[in-house]
């Protein structure tokens, strides 16, 4: 089973440069969530989608953008990369908003922007 | 809005030894509770969850977690850690009014002598 799957695993930007980390999803789940962890902050959330078609935007939503076009994608691009979005970035997805169940991680993506 | 605070950043504990990672949050009603583990360089597992019931609840490897509403506290145990337990634990609150968006603590990171 793949779960969740994010690339690349490992990015080094410019400032200025753009890009997309992108997270696919092969268990039909209709939420699906974008966050980074920075040390000692945890994960904060970025991005979020219900089902196709919807997004919405978390704590922390500056710099970055989403869209959810089938169930299974839900990319997060970087237009213009900061040094202040050096970070580790997690794609989880669940069943459904409303669903109590656990999220599923993707195993990271680390960006670097010098 | 929901808030987690882990006050712990760092604990060290000897193999064999039990272990009690702290949890407290702030909202407004009962609010979901989740325990997640994360690996080196691995994306986050669920240990346990709360959602009603039982205020004691059980998870993978050996954890529990205890919910106390008077002190608004879901605390992370084990009653003998194992070299394997070595990780960073986040706790984690879903609040039911807002489609369960999950905040996260800062995290607990755990190093285990020998």
């Amino acid at each position: 089973n793949a779960g969740v799957t994010q690339t690349p695993k490992f990015q080094v930007l410019k400032t200025g440069q753009s890009m997309t980390l992108q997270c696919a999803q092969d268990m039909n789940h209709e939420y699906m969530s974008w966050y980074r962890q920075d040390p000692g902050m945890g994960l904060r959330l970025i991005h979020y989608s219900v089902g196709a078609g919807i997004t919405d935007q978390g704590e922390v939503p500056n710099g970055y953008n989403v869209s959810r076009s089938t169930t299974e994608d839900f990319p997060l691009r970087l237009l213009s990369a900061a040094p202040s979005q050096t970070s580790v970035y997690f794609c989880a997805s669940k069943p459904g908003q409303l669903n109590t169940g656990e999220l599923f991680f993707g195993e990271g993506s680390r960006l670097t922007v010098l | 809005a929901q808030s987690v605070t882990q006050p712990d950043i760092h604990i060290t504990v000897s193999e064999g030894a039990s272990l009690e990672l702290r949890c407290n949050y702030s909202y407004g009603a009962t609010p979901y509770l989740f325990w997640y583990v994360q690996s080196p360089g691995q994306g986050l597992q669920l240990l346990l969850k709360y959602f009603s019931g039982d205020t004691l609840v059980q998870g993978i490897k050996g954890f529990e977690a205890e919910f106390k509403r008077s002190q608004s506290s879901f605390n992370l145990r084990k009653p003998s850690v194992h070299w394997s337990d070595a990780a960073e634990y986040f706790c984690a609150v879903g609040a039911p009014a807002a489609g369960n968006k999950l905040t996260f603590g800062g995290g607990t990171r755990v190093l285990v002598k020998p």
